[in-house]
């Protein structure tokens, strides 16, 4: 089956303690991104990455962290989490074949809370 | 600046009637357009894109969105609402600069019996 998977599914850790957050598709997708999601703020992108080795920042890169050493993992780090980033994070992937009219694919989700 | 606008928080719709939740834009040119849908506690799915030609795009579960340029929206719509397409919908847009996804704020969707 196709997809996209998160661990953890929840996450509680508190303030300086570092975190990883793990997606991995199995869709043989170049393209990955993550999101976060916030009441009334929609989805905003953190990190993209085009293909393996290639990152590029999306308009709240801010305190993480990613890395594509290989095409099928995303890993998102937070290296200091502080309570503002307290979100639930959505990993995504599509492939490239026609550009951005490529649907995306998503993982279920993290909810992280960090205290 | 670029743009997409969800003007509505919450849509509340009778089971059985049509439904339909707004989306505007600001884009130059010609723009692609999505929308996708997030069940409770699930992932988003996509649901349908407008890229060019027709301007009523159908999509997934009998839903279907209208294009229209000259008001810059791209409306979702069914003409019948299920209680099960309770849900949270967003539109996005790609930013011309480097093609990532702009997104609304997301429509709640409930539909009552």
């Amino acid at each position: 089956e196709a997809q996209v998977t998160q661990n953890p599914r929840y996450l509680i850790t508190v303030t300086g303690k570092k975190l990883t957050v793990t997606c991995s598709q199995n869709m043989n997708h170049e393209y990955m991104s993550w999101y976060r999601q916030d009441p009334g703020l929609g989805l905003r992108q953190i990190y993209y990455s085009m293909n393996v080795e290639v990152t590029d920042k999306g308009d709240v890169p801010e305190g993480y962290k990613v890395s594509r050493k290989e095409k099928r993992n995303f890993p998102l780090i937070l290296e200091s989490p502080s309570p503002n980033q307290t979100s639930l994070y959505f990993c995504a992937s599509r492939a490239t074949g026609s550009g951005t009219n490529e649907k995306l694919f998503f993982g279920s989700g993290t909810q992280l809370s960090v205290l | 600046a670029q743009s997409v606008a969800q003007p509505e928080d919450q849509v509340n719709v009778a089971e059985g009637n049509p439904l339909t939740v707004k989306c505007t834009y600001s884009v130059s040119g010609n723009p692609y357009l999505f929308w996708y849908v997030q069940y409770p506690n699930r992932g988003l799915q996509f649901l349908l894109k407008y890229i060019t030609g027709d301007n009523l795009v159908k999509g997934s579960y009998g839903f279907e969105a209208e294009f229209n340029k000259s008001q810059t929206s791209f409306h979702l719509k069914k003409p019948s609402a299920l209680v099960s397409d309770s849900a949270l919908y967003f539109c996005a847009v790609p930013r011309r600069s480097n093609y990532q996804l702009i997104w609304g704020a997301g429509t709640k969707l409930i539909i009552k019996p």
